[in-house]
Order: structure tokens, then C-alpha cells, then sequence
């Protein structure tokens, strides 16, 4: 099955700085690659995501970028601030043909935002 | 948020109890799934249904059975459980289009389960 690794565990940064999370997947057949943001107490939230059929892709402050060939996709999160603190997992599924498909998800990273 | 809710927010159950979770979306989707949220593991995949049909189970002990009547509503019965199955339990929804690779899945906010 897929196996997905995510680095670093923490991340504090100062805000106004980038702040990136990397992560690795095992399964050369998955092809979609969210990214959910989850804060205390709170339901995970999707806030990116990208199919492997495009390297890289930007919303605002936050960008996705995926390598295929190296099995390995990354969260950049620029201009960072007070309210980007918080959880956040990458996740990876394989497309089955048949419909849903489960996400396997990271460890996660707690990002912190230094004032 | 009302999209996708989940009841009871807290449970505190025995080994010896049955009792069960329920899931219940509102944004017409057709998939739904289970996931167990711990402290020592990241977001497990328990199980993923789609239009009301069981497509995968993720090695889950048999204590844990879910139900799908419809495509709005999901249920996980517990029986006999163990005190490492305490958890964060997420119940997930998401419009699954036939051959488009994932699409974002819509959390509920979990119930929150301690076995004693």
C-alpha cells in the first residue's frame, strides 16, 4: 500500500517568512495530492491540491509543487502570518477507476508562526 | 459549518458497551468515508464507500463495523473495543466523479471516543 512521509514534524518561522513542508510517497500509481490544514480543535480543511498531471500550482500565498519522477511534492506558504499557525498534512490517493478512493495521509507538520 | 455532521461529539465508552457513531452529509455526495485521528499515528483510512457500496476496507478489526444505508448517511457500530482504539474518529464526504483522480474530501468535525 502507499506509504507517505512528511517533513519536518515542526516548523516555526517568523512571520513575514516562506515557510515549506516536504513530503514523500511510495506508490507510483497515485496521481492526486491535497493538502489539508487542521487547527486545534478543528476539522482538517483542504487548502491545495494538484493532480499529477501538472508540476506545479498557486493559490495567493500558498503554492504546490510535484516531482513524479522523484515521488516527492512540497508546500510553500509565502508572506506567512499569525494565522497560518496550525497543522497541516499532505495526503496522497491512487486513482482506481472504480470512484472514492481513500487519502493516505502524512504525519503531519505543526507550523508556528513567531510574532 | 452544517456540510457534513457527526453525532455524538463525545463518547465515553466501555469495553464491555456497544454504541454507535453516526455521519450524516448534506452536500449531495456520493462517497463517504471513515478515518481514526490518534495521537501516535497520523489520519488512518478506515473505510471508503461510494454510492452506498463498501470499496475498501483498511485492514479494520471486526470490532468496528460501519453501515451505509444511503449516500447521506454513515454509521460506525463499536463493539468490545480497546483502550488504544480512544481516538478522534472523521467522517468525510466527497463528489466522486468517474474518471477524474480525487477530489476534495469535506471533513466532519469528529467524535471524539475514550474507551475505559
Amino acid at each position: 500500500g502507499e506509504n507517505v512521509e512528511q517533513h519536518p514534524s515542526t516548523l516555526s518561522v517568523q512571520e513575514g517568512d516562506s515557510a515549506v513542508i516536504k513530503c514523500t510517497y511510495s506508490d507510483s500509481a497515485s496521481n492526486y495530492f491535497p493538502w489539508y490544514k487542521q487547527e486545534l480543535g478543528k476539522r482538517p480543511q483542504l487548502i491545495i491540491d494538484i493532480r499529477s498531471n501538472v508540476g506545479e500550482k498557486k493559490d495567493q500565498r500558498i503554492a504546490v509543487t510535484l516531482n513524479k519522477t522523484a515521488k516527492h511534492f512540497s508546500l510553500h506558504i509565502t508572506e506567512t502570518q499569525p494565522e497560518d499557525s496550525a497543522v497541516y498534512f499532505c495526503a496522497a490517493s491512487a486513482y482506481s477507476g472504480g470512484g472514492a478512493d481513500g487519502l493516505t495521509f502524512g504525519k503531519g507538520t505543526h507550523l508556528i508562526i513567531q510574532p | 459549518e452544517t456540510g457534513v455532521t457527526q453525532t455524538p461529539r463525545h463518547l465515553v465508552m466501555g469495553m464491555t458497551n456497544k454504541k454507535s457513531l453516526k455521519c450524516e452529509q448534506h452536500l449531495g455526495h456520493n462517497a463517504m468515508y471513515w478515518y481514526k485521528q490518534s495521537a501516535k499515528k497520523p489520519l488512518e483510512l478506515m473505510f471508503v464507500y461510494n454510492f452506498k457500496e463498501q470499496t475498501e476496507n483498511n485492514s479494520v478489526p471486526s470490532r468496528f463495523s460501519p453501515e451505509c444505508p444511503n449516500s447521506s448517511h454513515l454509521f460506525l457500530h463499536l463493539h468490545t473495543l480497546q483502550p488504544e482504539d480512544s481516538a478522534l474518529y472523521l467522517c468525510a464526504s466527497s463528489q466522486d466523479l468517474f474518471g477524474l483522480a480525487g477530489n476534495e474530501q469535506y471533513f466532519g468535525p469528529g467524535t471524539r471516543l475514550t474507551v475505559t
